[in-house]
């Protein structure tokens, strides 16, 4: 019973490097989203994906790009790392665009730039 | 956007019901409330969620007021693992886009002692 899996869980990169954030779901959800998250803070909308082949920008998409190929994957690149993109980034997913459905959320990845 | 208030923290004793409070003053008739909870180092758990009628599930209550202009989630005896994040959130459960994401605030950090 994976849920909502995140690859990596730790990263460090250096300033102007590419990534790309790996997130996979396998129950089937339609919509999919990444948060990021600084210290003390609640989680901001990064991008998210109503079903395949569709996406949108949230509430923070600068410096990310996002596709969504298949139902069960939604990457999240960094073409070109800066600092402030130094967070730790949660994916979730929901049968359909969550309007009372809950929100299944992976463990996070802790990206570091330096 | 419907925004909530939250206390930014609270005590609570082990084995003592806690009572989180959440105020949403503009919240609109297709609002519903959300609760998630987010434990030290770990992604956000969905929690409970409500419309007008109070809620109950094996986590918790969520007691919504007459008015829909507060709420308060109820742990009925909490535990050491009950130390977390609550966020409570309004979310359009009619409208599908950006409308149904879920917008996080910095929430009431949960303090239980032993």
């Amino acid at each position: 019973n994976a849920g909502v899996t995140q690859t990596p869980k730790f990263q460090v990169l250096k300033t102007g490097q590419s990534m790309t954030l790996q997130c996979a779901q396998d129950m089937n959800h339609e919509y999919m989203s990444w948060y990021r998250q600084d210290p003390g803070m609640g989680l901001r909308l990064i991008h998210y994906s109503v079903g395949a082949g569709i996406t949108d920008q949230g509430e923070v998409p600068n410096g990310y790009n996002v596709s969504r190929s298949t139902t069960e994957d939604f990457p999240l690149r960094l073409l070109s790392a800066a600092p402030s993109q130094t967070s730790v980034y949660f994916c979730a997913s929901s049968y359909r665009q969550p309007s009372n459905q809950p929100q299944h959320f992976g463990d996070g990845t802790r990206l570091s730039i330096l | 956007d419907a925004k909530t208030t939250q206390p930014n923290s609270m005590e609570s004793n082990e084995e003592e019901p806690v009572h989180l409070p959440c105020n949403h003053s503009t919240i609109s008739g297709t609002d519903y409330i959300h609760w998630y909870r987010q434990l030290p180092s770990q992604g956000p758990e969905y929690v409970i969620h409500g419309l007008t009628s109070n809620v109950n599930n094996r986590m918790a209550s969520l007691a919504i007021a007459e008015d829909r202009k507060s709420s308060t989630l109820i742990l009925h005896r909490a535990t050491l693992r009950d130390a977390a994040v609550y966020y409570c959130i309004l979310r359009d459960g009619f409208s599908g886009g950006s409308q149904g994401n879920l917008i996080f605030g910095k929430g009431t950090k949960l303090s239980v002692k032993p």
